[in-house]
């Protein structure tokens, strides 16, 4: 069974960097080709795609944010780690992790974390 | 950068509705295309990828179709269950989200 648990500070200053873990089991990060995934939701908003990291090492970010996201894994611990620069209030936001099968199997974010809360503000 | 469209934004609909909701793109997605389900407070939960294949557990009652830019998922018999906010994502080119629809109670 997959499960993904998300983990970090609740509350960031502005300008600080926020730094989240993503804590899995059910799969590994050796296997080819599996992902983990980072979206955020703003309060009351539509889900945005923020970073993802495959198994090979291969990194994805998102286009509007590259700058300020860095997308790293520890296979041994089953830990998938983001890290955000610069934060300002508009990033206030849950934050999840997600499991991305291999391709092969043609589907998306198929399992989540719960989700961590997340709010920026002096 | 590849926008996904959805319409309506909020739907008031009945026990027993036949519910369509609608998914564009700015791009040709080809099949790559999933819905999600999110209740208050809960991460999204996958019900459709690649278009029309129900995730494992998903009730029949739900349906996808489409292709290339223009999407729509189906809820033949509305349950109080499925009372809950859609999105629509594209997975063709990196990952995107519609704004969702929110199926309310009428």
């Amino acid at each position: 069974q997959i499960t993904l648990k998300e983990s970090g500070p609740t509350l960031v200053k502005p300008t600080q960097t926020l730094t989240l873990t993503c804590t899995f089991s059910g799969f590994s990060l050796s296997s080819n080709g599996v992902g983990v995934g980072w979206i955020r939701q703003p309060p009351g908003k539509a889900p945005e795609w923020l970073a993802l990291i495959y198994s090979i090492d291969d990194k994805r970010y998102s286009p509007s944010l590259r700058s300020r996201l860095t997308i790293t894994k520890d296979t041994s611990k089953n830990q998938v780690v983001l890290t955000m620069t610069n934060m300002d209030p508009v990033d206030t936001a849950t934050y999840y992790c997600a499991h991305r099968p291999v391709a092969a199997a043609g589907t998306s974010f198929d399992y989540w974390g719960e989700g961590a809360l997340v709010t920026v503000s002096s | 950068d590849i926008q996904m469209t959805q319409s309506p934004s909020t739907l008031s609909a009945s026990v027993g509705d036949r519910v369509t909701i609608t998914c564009r793109a700015s791009h040709s997605i080809s099949r790559w295309l999933a819905w999600y389900q999110q209740k208050p407070g809960k991460a999204p939960k996958l019900l459709i990828y690649k278009v029309s294949n129900l995730e494992s557990g998903v009730p029949s009652r739900f349906s996808g179709s489409g292709s290339e830019t223009e999407f729509t998922l189906t809820i033949s018999s509305l349950q109080p269950d499925d009372f809950a906010t859609y999105y629509c994502q594209q997975y063709s080119s990196y990952w995107t989200f519609g704004q969702g629809t929110k199926v309310e109670m009428k």
